[in-house]
């Protein structure tokens, strides 16, 4: 059973393009989340979500919309794609807040716009 | 400003020694959670281990353990008896009560040597 599942793990894609990346966790969990890991593998928070309410907005682009239909799916979508979002995508969630849990993360999405 | 610190960017050792990796971090909240994961050559995001700033005693999750020394604010990360399988990138990251996301440091290559 996964717990966090996020579709798909490769996308090749052009410059200019519409993308969406899927996110669904299993756990019950009360909060979601985007994180992009850039080439340096720095991995930095773009979104969170807490039962259906975006909680925090990092300086993101306006490009980046994130969609939860629910509190099981936080779904990515991205307009205009550029060079600079080549990166990986991840998806996590938490039980809470509060609460100190773990998040637990997807298997990331490798984004690569030519 | 940088919230976590990792110093090592690369550690070796040798198959079946222990090894410590380095973590500081910085936050004025007295509520906060310390976090490690593990992130093999596959992608994924593993998570290892938590400490609570309120914990009396240090974590430990099988041949993980967590050597928390808060006046220092340091949350280093032991592996004891390591095996080729730990050859991985290691993150460590915070959580304050201010945010419910993460704060990733940059990570640590660790490459276990037969």
């Amino acid at each position: 059973d996964t717990a966090v599942s996020q579709t798909p793990k490769y996308l090749v894609t052009q410059m200019g393009n519409d993308k969406s990346i899927k996110c669904e966790q299993n756990l019950g969990h009360d909060t979601m989340y985007w994180y992009k890991q850039d080439s340096k593998k720095f991995l930095k928070i773009m979104f969170s979500y807490n039962n259906k309410e975006l909680i925090i907005n990092e300086t993101v682009p306006n490009r980046f919309s994130p969609k939860s239909p629910d509190k099981a799916h936080l779904n990515l979508h991205i307009n205009s794609l550029e060079l600079g979002d080549s990166a990986v995508y991840f998806c996590a969630s938490s039980q809470g807040p509060p609460g100190p849990g773990p998040q637990h993360f997807g298997d990331g999405t490798r984004l690569s716009i030519l | 400003a940088q919230k976590i610190t990792q110093t090592q960017p690369g550690m070796f050792v040798q198959e079946k020694e222990a090894v410590t990796l380095d973590c500081t971090y910085d936050t004025s909240d007295p509520s906060y959670g310390l976090f490690w994961y593990k992130q093999p050559s596959s992608g994924e995001m593993i998570f290892l281990i938590y400490q609570g700033s309120y914990d009396q005693q240090n974590a430990t999750e099988g041949r993980y353990s967590l050597n928390f020394q808060k006046a220092r604010k340091s949350a280093n990360l032991v592996i004891s008896a390591s095996q080729l399988g730990d050859s991985a990138m290691y993150f460590c990251a915070m959580r304050d009560s201010g945010a419910n996301n993460l704060f990733f440091g940059t990570g640590t290559r660790l490459t276990v040597i037969p």
